[in-house]
């Protein structure tokens, strides 16, 4: 079975500061792991991806996230949050004919 | 090249009518995917066509259903339409499983 747990809600930084939105997972096999953005009124567009290569995965726009088996974790990261950055992020697992969102985390950026 | 593209993009029913929602993946796509993000839900899973075959149904009533076509285009079909189903309905389509997804627009239905 696979699950994934986006573990914060809402996230709020103030700009420049670093980003943290946190993702585990669970799966009987080794998944896909993606992270998406939907911007207010727009589509989601894919972040990143994790398909078994580099652990860690550099995105658009200055995100990244690392793959970590023995924690089940697949934060995504920015060092410096810009206003922009403001939107709602989901957390991915996919595999085995299945794919689930997490619940969101919706991240505000402060000036 | 096109993305995926949804239509209509508004949609207003009544309660008990029947909603039908198109999409159209991106050429050479095969695996086409719904979804339902209300208020406060997030996105949850609805179905998954590949090649013409349903892969998967998330947790949702019979009522909710679809189909593929030869062209890989599908349609999501409501029946008997009910308040809790006002959402905007997105659908995605991938190349291969566990590859990435790309979305379109939506369809936000609003049922009276």
């Amino acid at each position: 079975a696979q699950s994934v747990t986006q573990l914060d809600s809402h996230v709020s930084v103030s700009e420049g500061t670093p980003v943290l939105l946190r993702c585990n997972y669970s799966s009987s096999y080794s998944p896909s792991l993606f992270w998406y953005v939907q911007h207010p009124n727009k589509g989601l567009q894919l972040l990143l991806k994790y398909t078994s290569a580099a652990t860690l995965v550099k995105g658009i726009n200055g995100f990244e996230a690392e793959f970590k088996k023995s924690e089940t974790s697949f934060h995504l990261t920015k060092p410096s949050a810009h206003m922009s950055d403001a939107a709602e992020y989901f957390c991915v697992v996919s595999g085995s004919f299945k794919t689930i969102f997490g619940a969101g985390t919706r991240l505000f950026v402060k000036a | 090249e096109a993305g995926v593209t949804q239509s209509p993009t508004h949609l207003i029913k009544t309660r008990g009518q029947q909603a039908t929602l198109r999409c159209s993946p991106i050429s050479g796509h095969t695996s086409v995917y719904w979804y339902q993000q209300a208020l406060g839900l997030g996105l949850q899973f609805l179905l998954w066509y590949d090649e013409g075959e349903e892969r998967n149904r998330g947790n949702f009533p019979p009522r909710f259903s679809g189909r593929q076509f030869p062209n890989y285009s599908s349609e999501l079909n409501v029946n008997a339409l009910e308040l809790e189903d006002s959402a905007l309905y997105l659908c995605a389509s991938s190349l291969l499983e566990n590859t990435e997804a790309f979305f379109g627009q939506g369809t936000r239905l609003t049922v009276v």
